[in-house]
């Protein structure tokens, strides 16, 4: 069965405190791996998608890289509105998307 | 721009009774999509349209229904809603196929008493 995890589930970084979260995924085929941002009370926003292993995009302070079998979101310097939850989701051959629990990010000043 | 916009934000509801989930865009997309987002878990996608009279199920469709009956609109409806169905639904469009990025409106909070 398809799966996406994301991990860790939450996250607490200091203001400039580099790190990355992880979207590990098992689909059958991989056709796209898309990063959403979502605020409370809000829907998510899209961020980036991923195509094909090696390929990376990058926005601001985030840079989201793709290889066979995961996907990661790296935060360079982030501030404390970077804090958010990131999902990520993957379709496969059928182009049926399936999207992880999400990590929660909390940047503190 | 709009964009995605959901009616109601907030609803409650008491077992049995019945109602519809409004969901608008002006992006001229042909795909919508109804999510369902419990706490712990991931969107699920409950049913989805290809286009004008289209739907579709997905993940997680029973005891709920779509209608299509217009581009720019998705109705999402409980014919007797449960407590299992207390959730936060989220509308969502695309552009062309299942594969492009989705825009999401800002969710409608329901609650099933």
């Amino acid at each position: 069965e398809d799966q996406v995890t994301q991990s860790p589930e939450a996250l607490r970084l200091q203001e400039g405190e580099s790190s990355s979260l992880n979207c590990s995924y098992t689909v059958s085929g991989l056709r796209g791996l898309f990063w959403y941002r979502q605020d409370p009370g809000k829907g998510p926003e899209f961020l980036f998608t991923l195509y094909s292993a090696g390929e990376e995009k990058e926005k601001e302070r985030l840079k989201a890289t793709l290889t066979k079998k995961e996907s990661f979101l790296h935060i360079t310097a982030p501030k404390p509105e970077d804090s958010a939850t990131y999902l990520c989701a993957a379709t496969d051959l059928n182009n049926d998307m399936r999207f992880g629990a999400g990590t929660r990010l909390t940047v503190k000043p | 721009n709009a964009g995605v916009t959901q009616t109601p934000k907030f609803r409650v509801l008491k077992t049995g009774q019945s109602m519809t989930l409004l969901c608008a865009q002006d992006m001229n997309h042909e795909y919508m999509y109804w999510y369902r987002q419990d706490p712990g878990m991931g969107l699920r996608l409950i049913h989805y349209s290809v286009g004008e009279g289209t739907t579709a199920k997905g993940e997680v469709p029973d005891g709920y229904n779509v209608s299509r009956l217009k581009k720019q609109n998705f109705l999402l409806g409980l014919e007797s809603a449960a407590p299992s169905q207390t959730s936060v639904y989220f509308c969502a469009s695309s552009l062309g196929t299942r594969n492009q990025p989705q825009h999401f409106g800002d969710g409608t909070r329901l609650s099933i008493l």
